[in-house]
């Protein structure tokens, strides 16, 4: 039981160049999240996805594009990375909602965008 | 707006000693979720413990435990003989609803705390 995994666990990109960042859980939740966590500023929801085929935005979702085709994998796309971009993206999964417990977070991916 | 507040951005606690770690938190809703997530340099996030708003009872959990003040929208966690692996970044979040079910998180900026030897 490998619980959350991230791919890659580190990329540096040009600007503009695109790039897919995979989250997997073999946990069955149908729940997954993306965030995104910069220095002094907490972790802030990208997208989520409260099962599969479904996608919803969240605090900062601009320049970010997700799907989430298979219920145990949820991809975050970048299409045009910008320096703002820089940070370290967390992919994180619940089995409901949080009234039912955690949410299970994954090891990270530092990007940086030059 | 929705916020969370820690307003220490460093702790710093003796071994074997108590430290408290303060949040606040802003809601209009009667019925939600506090967590306190603890991030090591291994910067894996692993919850340390949960607390049911609508339960007056303080979570305890081993050596960590909350002074929950629903009045005043303070959740403070509490670290009892502090050992050198609790040091991390420490981020206190609260769940609100979208869509008729509690599936979001908001995050404080979070607390380094540094445990002395």
């Amino acid at each position: 039981n490998a619980g959350v995994t991230q791919t890659p666990k580190f990329r540096v990109l040009k600007t503009g160049q695109s790039m897919t960042l995979l989250c997997a859980q073999d946990m069955n939740h149908e729940y997954m999240y993306w965030y995104r966590q910069d220095p002094g500023m907490g972790l802030r929801l990208i997208h989520y996805s409260v099962g599969e085929g479904t996608t919803a935005k969240g605090e900062v979702p601009d320049g970010y594009n997700v799907s989430r085709l298979k219920k145990q994998n949820f991809l975050l796309g970048l299409e045009s990375a910008a320096p703002s971009q820089t940070s370290v993206y967390f992919c994180a999964s619940s089995r409901e909602g949080l009234a039912a417990g955690e949410q299970y977070f994954g090891p990270g991916t530092r990007l940086t965008v030059t | 707006a929705q916020t969370v507040t820690q307003s220490q951005p460093e702790m710093s606690v003796q071994e074997a000693e108590t430290v408290t770690l303060s949040c606040t938190y802003d809601t209009s809703e009667s019925d939600y979720y506090l967590f306190w997530y603890k991030q090591p340099p291994s910067r894996q996030m692993i919850l340390v413990i949960r607390q049911e708003a609508y339960k007056q009872q303080n979570a305890t959990e081993n050596r960590f435990s909350v002074n929950f003040q629903k009045a005043a929208k303070s959740f403070s966690l509490k670290i009892s003989d502090s050992q050198l692996g609790d040091a991390a970044m420490y981020f206190c979040a609260r769940g609100y609803n979208y869509g008729g079910a509690t599936n979001k998180l908001i995050f404080g900026t979070g607390t380094l705390l540094a445990v002395q030897p």
